[in-house]
Parts: structure tokens; C-alpha cells; sequence
């Protein structure tokens, strides 16, 4: 079974330019999540959501920050403009929200260096 | 808010020890993730713990739950090196019932285990 898919896997950018990254979920997960990891620290949530509705984006900072997922499938995740506190690890993790157990399996992240 | 603290942050371990790492968090929850994470790569998933002591095993670590004192464990038995990793333990911001599906994360336990 195919894992959490995410690319790019590394992005260079200058400040104040656009950068996006995509995440394909495992298969039959309804539920994707989006986190920011930095250096030395837990993963912290950005949003979350259940099929196509943003359930959780309080975490979200949405001067600048912006997410998607058409279908409920494949999510998008951008930033317009960058700025250099951005430089992070942009992880992308799917679960299957029902009953019982929730574990969230995650991607490989995205490493956004901001110049 | 839900704190979650790990202690130690950072353990240099000799082969064949024993050790334990700490998780506490900060309000009621009963539902409880335990992550590694190699260097550059992503988290994978070691344990679920769903219930006041919840106790899982998985070879040389073992992990447990105490919903009262708001307190996991993670047991190292016989480190070896291939144990060598960062752990983070993850509360779901839930009490009871199905999940909320929103993890907080602590800071991690960067473990080296040597010869």
C-alpha cells in the first residue's frame, strides 16, 4: 500500500515569492492534516480536514497561508508571499476518522528554505 | 491549551541499557500517539495507547499510559543502535469517545544509542 505522497521534497525560494506544495494521501483516508515542523521541535498543525471541508484551521495563518483539497482526495498547501520564518518542513499526514483508533501516517514533508 | 513536555530532551545511551523517556500533558485526554523520526525522514507511527493502563510492547520498547497522572512512558530495553532516533509522543485533544483528531506534540527525545 502506497504511503502519504508529497512534493516537492526540498523548495529554494526568495522571500516574497509564491511556493506550493501538494500531498496525495494514502487511499480511502478521509481525513488530511496539514503540519509545520521546525528545526528540533514537534510537528504543530495548520489545518485539518474531514473529505473536502477544513474542519480545524485555527492554527492557520491566513494572511498568507492558503489550503485546499478538491474531491477530498489531493490537498495543496501555499504560501503567498514567503517570508524567511517560513523556512521549515512542511509534513502532510492522512487518517481514517471513524470509530476507534485515528493514527495519523505521515509524509515524507516538504523542506522550504527561504532566502 | 494542551501542553505536552518530554523529558529528557536528549539521551546518550550505551548499548544493552535500559532507559525511559517521559511524556506529560497538561488536561485530560486518553488517547495517546508514540512517533519515531529518523534524521530526514518522516514520522512513523510505534504506538497507540487508547485507555488508562494501556500498556503496548513492540521488541526492545513499551510504552504506557496513565490517564490520571497524565503521564506515558516509553521503555528502552537492551538499546541497540538501529534504536537510535528521535521520539515524540502526540495527545489527542479529546477525553473519551471517538477522536478529535487534533495532536499536540512534544518537543521530542533525541536518542543516540552507542557501542
Amino acid at each position: 500500500e502506497a504511503g502519504v505522497v508529497q512534493s516537492p521534497r526540498y523548495k529554494i525560494i526568495e522571500k516574497k515569492q509564491p511556493v506550493a506544495f501538494w500531498c496525495n494521501p494514502i487511499s480511502g483516508h478521509n481525513t488530511l492534516y496539514w503540519y509545520l515542523q521546525n528545526l528540533g521541535q514537534g510537528p504543530e498543525l495548520l489545518i485539518r480536514y474531514e473529505n473536502e471541508e477544513a474542519v480545524d484551521d485555527s492554527q492557520l495563518p491566513k494572511d498568507r497561508f492558503s489550503a485546499e483539497r478538491l474531491k477530498g482526495v489531493d490537498s495543496t498547501l501555499k504560501i503567498q508571499p514567503a517570508e524567511l520564518g517560513d523556512s521549515a518542513v512542511y509534513l502532510c499526514a492522512s487518517s481514517w476518522t471513524g470509530t476507534g483508533t485515528t493514527t495519523q501516517y505521515f509524509g515524507p514533508g516538504t523542506r522550504l528554505t527561504v532566502l | 491549551e494542551l501542553k505536552v513536555e518530554q523529558n529528557p530532551l536528549f539521551l546518550s545511551m550505551q548499548e544493552g541499557k535500559n532507559y525511559t523517556i517521559y511524556c506529560n500533558y497538561s488536561t485530560t485526554s486518553d488517547r495517546l500517539y508514540w512517533y519515531r523520526q529518523d534524521p530526514g525522514k518522516s514520522l512513523e507511527s510505534l504506538f497507540v495507547l487508547l485507555s488508562n493502563g494501556a500498556v503496548k510492547q513492540e521488541g526492545r520498547l513499551m510504552a504506557s499510559l496513565d490517564t490520571k497522572a497524565r503521564l506515558s512512558t516509553l521503555h528502552i530495553t537492551a538499546a541497540v543502535h538501529d534504536l537510535s532516533a528521535t521520539y515524540f509522543c502526540a495527545v489527542d485533544a479529546n477525553a473519551g469517545g471517538t477522536s478529535y483528531g487534533k495532536l499536540t506534540f512534544g518537543q521530542g527525545t533525541i536518542l543516540t544509542v552507542h557501542p
